[in-house]
């Protein structure tokens, strides 16, 4: 079956401008998961939803970064003001519940120049 | 609390040899331990498990990893490396259950090289 696919697969923005990056998990996972893979910090996790809830938000790095789901489905990652330093690949899971195994996606490169 | 050691940042192999990429991990709670592999421009994709069920554990492409408690180690192997293995590996911890489960934390990640 389709896996996590996420879209674009490459942005390229000027800093201080607002960029959206969607999410569309494996059909039927409930949970979903947004991380920041950058060169200096690694992996890190930034939110999770469950259903369209977010329970936890305490790896989104500062209040430019928001995230919402919709019919416990597809999800948007909102950066607002984009900054150099938000220049990542940001890679999104799903997983059918929260204990069960993450699936990733292939990621979206954000440039910020 | 949880981490992850990955003790190698470049491993280099030729092809046909053994592989060994090493981790060590440090958790409060009973562990489940993973390993997820990233080829070029690639998302992560599930190598193998460990939810204390059998300490070795079997993954895809030839890979397996055993789990040491004793040791607090999660080193993963194959006995014969292909071109096609090269890639960069991460070894990731998370409690087995309970809060915080779905939390997941990534070693930096060891790239793998194979000679031909």
């Amino acid at each position: 079956g389709a896996g996590v696919s996420q879209s674009p697969s490459n942005k390229v923005t000027e800093k201080g401008k607002d960029v959206e990056l969607r999410c569309d998990p494996i059909s039927g996972h409930t949970a979903l998961y947004w991380y920041r893979q950058s060169l200096g910090q690694g992996l890190e996790f930034l939110i999770y939803f469950q259903g369209n809830s977010a329970p936890d938000k305490s790896g989104l790095p500062s209040d430019r970064f928001s995230a919402e789901r919709t019919g416990g489905s597809v999800s948007t990652l909102t950066i607002q003001r984009t900054q150099q330093e938000d220049s990542a690949v940001y890679l999104c899971a799903s997983s059918l519940e929260v204990e069960d195994t993450q699936y990733f996606g292939p990621g979206t490169r954000l440039t910020v120049l | 609390a949880q981490s992850v050691t990955q003790l190698d940042s470049h491993v280099s192999v030729s092809e046909g040899t053994p592989v060994l990429l090493r981790c060590n991990y440090s958790s409060s709670y009973s562990p489940s331990l993973f390993w997820y592999v990233q080829h070029p421009n690639k998302g992560l994709q599930l190598l193998l498990k460990y939810t204390s069920a059998a300490t070795l554990v079997k993954g895809i492409n030839g890979f397996e990893a055993e789990f040491k408690k004793s040791e607090t180690s999660f080193h993963l192997t194959k006995p014969s490396a292909h071109m096609s293995d090269a890639a960069e590996y991460f070894c990731v911890v998370s409690p087995s259950r309970g809060a915080g489960s779905y939390q997941l934390t990534f070693g930096k990640g060891t790239k793998l090289s194979v000679i031909p």
